[in-house]
């Protein structure tokens, strides 16, 4: 069965610093890849996917993320980090053969700290 | 373009009743998805629906379900709420390109008493 491994439940950055945060994935084949942001209260927010190609992907917020295949892991970074910033992230894995359901892994929450 | 709506978006409910929440998905998108988010579970799939069908079903009891509309929109219901019921649903529709471009509501915060 397929899921997402995010370790980290809760990390602190300092404003300004940069970003790491870990998502590996257990899936049959190399499914479609998301990172997705909550604000509290919200509804999730896509930040960035990975269909195909280029194992860095851009997204909106000045977030990329690196797929690594060789470590079924899809790591999403940034290089610094802005109070707004302070959310909660999730990853999602989601099938290539149509069917519409993504697992999510556990999520992340960010705290910023002046 | 407006975004998935989801009606209404606080709702409390007392042990027993039963409730349904709505969404109405981007206009021209044709699947509709429903997730359940707690903080004990996270993330779930309830279900999809596609042109009124339900294509996928997740791993809920059958208190839960769902329809889809000529029109797109989707409800979901839940029968003999429980206390563990308490969660934010949230929706999703999706266009042509499927699971790949899947967009979320802002969710209905649900309270169980």
């Amino acid at each position: 069965a397929q899921s997402v491994t995010q370790p980290d439940i809760h990390i602190t950055v300092s404003e300004g610093a940069s970003l790491e945060l870990r998502c590996n994935y257990s899936y049959g084949a190399t499914p479609y890849l998301f990172w997705y942001v909550q604000s509290p209260g919200q509804g999730l927010q896509l930040l960035l996917k990975y269909f195909s190609g280029d194992t860095l992907v851009q997204g909106i917020k000045g977030f990329e993320a690196e797929f690594k295949r060789s470590q079924s892991s899809f790591n999403l970074r940034k290089p610094s980090v802005h109070w707004s910033d302070a959310a909660e992230y999730f990853c999602a894995v989601g099938p290539r053969d149509g069917n519409e359901k993504l697992t999510f892994g556990t999520g992340t929450r960010l705290t910023i700290i002046p | 373009k407006a975004g998935v709506t989801q009606t209404p978006r606080y709702l409390i409910k007392t042990r027993g009743q039963q409730v349904t929440l709505s969404c109405s998905p981007i206009s021209g998108h044709r699947s509709v998805s429903w997730y359940q988010q707690t903080p004990g579970q996270g993330l779930q799939f309830l279900f999809e629906y596609f042109s009124e069908t339900q294509r996928n079903k997740g791993n809920f009891p059958g208190r839960f379900s769902g329809r889809q509309f000529s029109n797109s929109r989707s409800e979901m219901n839940v029968s003999t709420l429980e206390l563990g019921d308490s969660a934010l649903y949230l929706c999703a529709s999706s266009g042509l390109a499927g699971v790949s471009e899947q967009y979320f509501g802002p969710g209905t915060r649900l309270t169980v008493t």
